[in-house]
């Protein structure tokens, strides 16, 4: 059983570009969260999906950012008009039930 | 509402010694806990977690945690520190029987000297 997915590990992005991050759960995890990790910093809670829903996205700065978990794919975190203090490690976890989550090897932003 | 504590941004033992990596966590229903270990760019890797079952909970690569609810802490512990012990630790909360997020501590740096 493969782990979390994440791709691509690293994307360098210009100011006021895109960025799109993909996480692919575990097989027969319904339940997705992301994390973001600023430098010398803890993770902290960004949004909770379930397939086709937004259960909590309390975490997630108001503009620019959002989130997706199809029916099918992985799930996606889109950010717009990327800033240099949107430079961070993004963590995707997944988990089958809601309770442990497994977590994916991160995708590191940088933005110059 | 879950938080956690943990005390001392960075500690630091020689190899062979005791490590105690301090947590203290705060929720207004029985919570589980879980202490994950974080190597430089990598993601984070489970050690061990306490769902309510036994108070000392055995991890893996010889740590463990012990839940005291009456001081409201979950340190983790190691009785013999390695060089390959040296990372990144957090604790973390969620309150029990909800599909929620994890609340994380702001992490301790373990150092391993010779």
């Amino acid at each position: 059983n493969a782990g979390v997915m994440q791709n691509p590990r690293h994307l360098v992005r210009r100011r006021g570009q895109e960025a799109r991050l993909r996480c692919s759960p575990m097989k027969g995890h319904s339940h997705v969260y992301w994390y973001r990790q600023l430098p010398e910093e803890g993770l902290k809670f960004m949004v909770y999906l379930q397939k086709e829903n937004i259960i909590d996205e309390s975490g997630m700065p108001k503009e620019r950012f959002s989130a997706e978990f199809p029916k099918e794919g992985p799930s996606i975190l889109r950010i717009q008009q990327v800033v240099r203090g949107d430079s961070a490690a993004y963590f995707c976890a997944s988990s089958p039930q809601g309770d442990e989550q497994f977590f994916g090897p991160g995708t590191r932003l940088t933005v110059l | 509402a879950q938080s956690v504590t943990q005390l001392g941004s960075h500690v630091s033992v020689s190899e062979g010694a005791l490590v105690l990596l301090r947590c203290n966590y705060s929720s207004s229903v029985p919570p589980y806990l879980f202490w994950y270990v974080q190597y430089p760019n990598q993601g984070l890797q489970l050690l061990l977690k306490y769902t309510s079952a036994a108070t000392l909970v055995k991890g893996i690569n010889g740590f463990e945690a012990e839940f005291k609810k009456s001081e409201t802490s979950f340190h983790l512990t190691k009785p013999s520190a390695h060089m390959s012990d040296a990372a990144e630790y957090f604790c973390a909360v969620i309150a029990t029987g909800t599909a929620s997020k994890l609340t994380f501590g702001t992490g301790t740096r373990l150092q391993v000297t010779l």
